[in-house]
């Protein structure tokens, strides 16, 4: 079955150090990839997403992932986060396309202490 | 520039009653979904429609209908509410038209509680 895996439910980091929040996927069909934020009690914004080319991409808020398709994983990065990154990131993928059905993992909670 | 509205944003429901959630979406898109958030278990889909008249199945449809007579709006039902279905619910919708345009927009939710 097509899956995604986060594995990390919680982050926790301190303000201003690098993080790197795990992402990766079942099968290596061609995929689209997407990373989603949520902020407390609100909806769920995308922070980026590779559909093809270039297999780093760059997001919003300084955010970044690579696309690495031996290792089906779309990791997502940040060099330096703040207290206001605090917030549940999703990974999302779109497996094979027909019908651009989002599959979602469980979510990683990015905790960033003062 | 309202994107994806669900209504209503709270309700509270006793086992046993129904109720419908409606969102309404003003992007001209094809495709709707209903999702359901379960803390440690990401959002998994309920249904989800390709276009106006169509319905599909998704992930945990039991317990849920769906209709989608207008383009524009995507009804969920809850027939006879049941606690494990105490959630928050997410509409989405996206377009057809594929790369570069591939991207799902997301309502505000409605958090349901059943007592």
């Amino acid at each position: 079955a097509q899956s995604v895996t986060q594995l990390d439910s919680q982050v926790p980091v301190f303000e201003e150090a690098p993080v790197e929040l795990r992402c990766n996927y079942s099968s290596s069909v061609s995929v689209y990839l997407f990373w989603y934020v949520q902020y407390p009690n609100q909806g769920l914004q995308l922070l980026l997403k590779y559909l093809s080319g270039s297999t780093l991409v760059k997001g919003i808020n300084g955010f970044e992932a690579e696309f690495n398709k031996s290792q089906t994983s779309f990791h997502l990065r940040k060099p330096s986060v703040h207290i206001s990154d605090t917030a549940e990131y999703f990974c999302a993928v779109i497996f094979g396309g027909a019908t651009n059905k989002l599959i979602f993992g469980t979510g990683t909670l990015l905790a960033v202490q003062p | 520039n309202a994107g994806v509205t669900q209504t209503p944003k709270f309700r509270v429901l006793k086992t046993g009653q129904s109720m419908t959630l409606l969102c309404a979406q003003d992007m001209n898109h094809e495709y709707m979904y209903w999702y359901r958030q379960d803390p440690g278990m990401g959002l998994r889909l309920i249904h989800y429609s390709v276009g106006e008249g169509t319905t599909a199945k998704g992930e945990v449809p039991d317990g849920y209908n769906v209709s989608r007579l207008k383009k524009q709006n995507f009804l969920l039902g809850l027939e006879s509410a049941a606690p494990s279905q105490t959630s928050v619910y997410f509409c989405a919708s996206s377009n057809d038209r594929g790369p570069p345009n591939t991207e799902a927009f997301f309502g505000q939710g409605t958090r349901l509680t059943v007592v």
